[in-house]
């Protein structure tokens, strides 16, 4: 079967750092994607990892390990505009290279 | 500024009725997703095509719910009949063949009493 896990919400301070995390356990694995929705708007496509390691992306980083199914979001300096939730979601090998499997997204507050 | 459009915006129906829902994907993307999103499923994937063939319904109820692209231009989300646990927002998304991003749309929020 197919399972993502997240935090259900987390708080965090303006200006400071948060990482998100995300374990998951696929048929399959073609790749690692986070998503950022803000509350009444689609999502939009934040990052995408298929080898281990650290992608950085100007103020969000995501970081991949296969070996342990495990990610991280991890948000820097952050702003309220932040305030949204963090979707991850897996494309399982099976079914093709665009299938995604999501998360139930973690809804992430920055207070100032 | 390329973007998936989706109508109605907003669609309320008694129980019963017929829906339909419509996506323009992207110009030049070949595939094309449609999800549901609900406080407590989480954004599920329906069903998704490519080249307008469909690749996988296997997240669609087959009894009530139906995907169709009739062509590259429009892809369609019918419900008949409909029921309350129906009500959700409905996305489509679209991405092209070396694509990794998927770009949704906006939305159809349904609701059905």
């Amino acid at each position: 079967g197919q399972n993502i896990d997240q935090p259900t919400e987390m708080t965090a301070t303006e200006g400071a750092i948060v990482q998100i995390n995300c374990t998951y356990q696929t048929s399959g694995f073609n790749g690692l994607f986070w998503y950022q929705q803000h509350a009444g708007e689609a999502p939009t496509f934040l990052s995408y990892n298929v080898l281990d390691g650290l992608e950085e992306k100007g103020r969000f980083s995501s970081f991949l390990s296969r070996s342990k199914g495990y990610s991280y979001l991890l948000l820097k300096e952050l702003q309220m505009k932040d305030s949204a939730s963090y979707l991850c979601a897996v494309s399982p090998f099976s079914g093709g290279y665009n299938k995604l499997i999501f998360g139930a997204g973690t809804r992430l507050a920055v207070h100032p | 500024d390329a973007r998936v459009t989706q109508t109605p915006r907003h669609k309320v129906t008694e129980m019963g009725q017929e829906v339909t829902m419509r996506c323009q994907p992207i110009l030049g993307h070949n595939t094309v997703f449609w999800y549901r999103q609900t406080m407590m499923q989480g954004l599920e994937l329906l069903a998704y095509f490519r080249n307008r063939a469909p690749l996988d319904d296997s997240g669609m109820p087959k009894d009530r719910f139906s995907a169709e692209m009739p062509d590259a231009t429009l892809a369609t989300l019918k419900i008949q009949p409909s029921e309350p646990r129906d009500s959700a927002v409905y996305f489509c998304a679209s991405t092209g063949t070396r694509d990794y991003e998927q770009y949704f749309g906006p939305g159809t929020r349904l609701t059905v009493t």
